[in-house]
């Protein structure tokens, strides 16, 4: 069974700029999560979609945003880019619930110049 | 919300020895922990994890104990090699509330 995938691997943006990030979580997973991970702040909540709906949300503003598909398959948005948005955005796919067992996938490095 | 402390931060052992790192959670309702091993240049793997209605779980070299009443749950790798060498996670949640991670642990296997 093929595993998480993100898409790019990595991205160097400019200040102001806006990014998308795609995932394709596991065959079967309809939770999608996404986290930021910084080495200062670990790894942080960004937001949670099941069923093409926003299930549960992080403190991050509202320059970060995301959607699922149909398929599962789930995006998010980062507008008006920042220095600090500099991290790996990672996203992790389970069946349904936040306490099944989640997947990560490989990450996107994003830098913000 | 909940809370999950991880100690240490970097540990060091020898090739062969034994590896115990520690988390504490403040949720009482949290009711499943999972641990992940981070590569360097990868994602998290999942490598093992523990439900609240168990006391202990084990998978070939590796282990996790969980007491609820003094809410704190641990990973245990015994053998230790040189590959078990990584970042190690360990993380809280209930229901469907997000999953919380400790700030992670560097673990260090020194042949």
């Amino acid at each position: 069974k093929a595993g998480v995938t993100q898409t790019p691997r990595y991205l160097i943006k400019t200040r102001g700029q806006q990014v998308t990030l795609s995932c394709s979580p596991i065959s079967g997973h309809r939770s999608v999560s996404w986290y930021q991970q910084t080495p200062g702040q670990g790894l942080q909540f960004l937001f949670e979609y099941f069923s093409e709906t926003q299930r549960n949300k992080g403190n991050f503003p509202g320059r970060f945003s995301g959607r699922q598909f149909s398929n599962s398959r789930s995006e998010m948005n980062v507008s008006t880019l920042e220095l600090g948005d500099s991290a790996l955005y990672l996203c992790a796919s389970s069946l349904d619930r936040q306490d099944d067992e989640q997947y990560f996938g490989p990450g996107t490095r994003l830098t913000v110049t | 919300g909940e809370n999950v402390e991880q100690h240490p931060s970097t540990l060091s052992v020898q090739e062969g020895d034994s590896a115990v790192i520690k988390c504490t959670y403040s949720d009482s309702a949290s009711n499943y922990f999972p641990w992940y091993k981070q590569e360097l240049g990868k994602g998290p793997q999942l490598i093992i994890d523990i439900r609240s209605n168990v006391g202990e779980k084990k998978d070939q070299r590796i282990a996790v104990t969980l007491n609820k009443t003094a809410k704190h749950f641990s990973l245990h790798i015994t053998e230790t090699q040189p590959e078990d060498s990584a970042v190690y996670f360990c993380a809280a949640v209930w229901g469907n509330t997000p999953l919380v991670f400790g700030k992670g642990t560097r673990l260090s296997v020194i042949a």
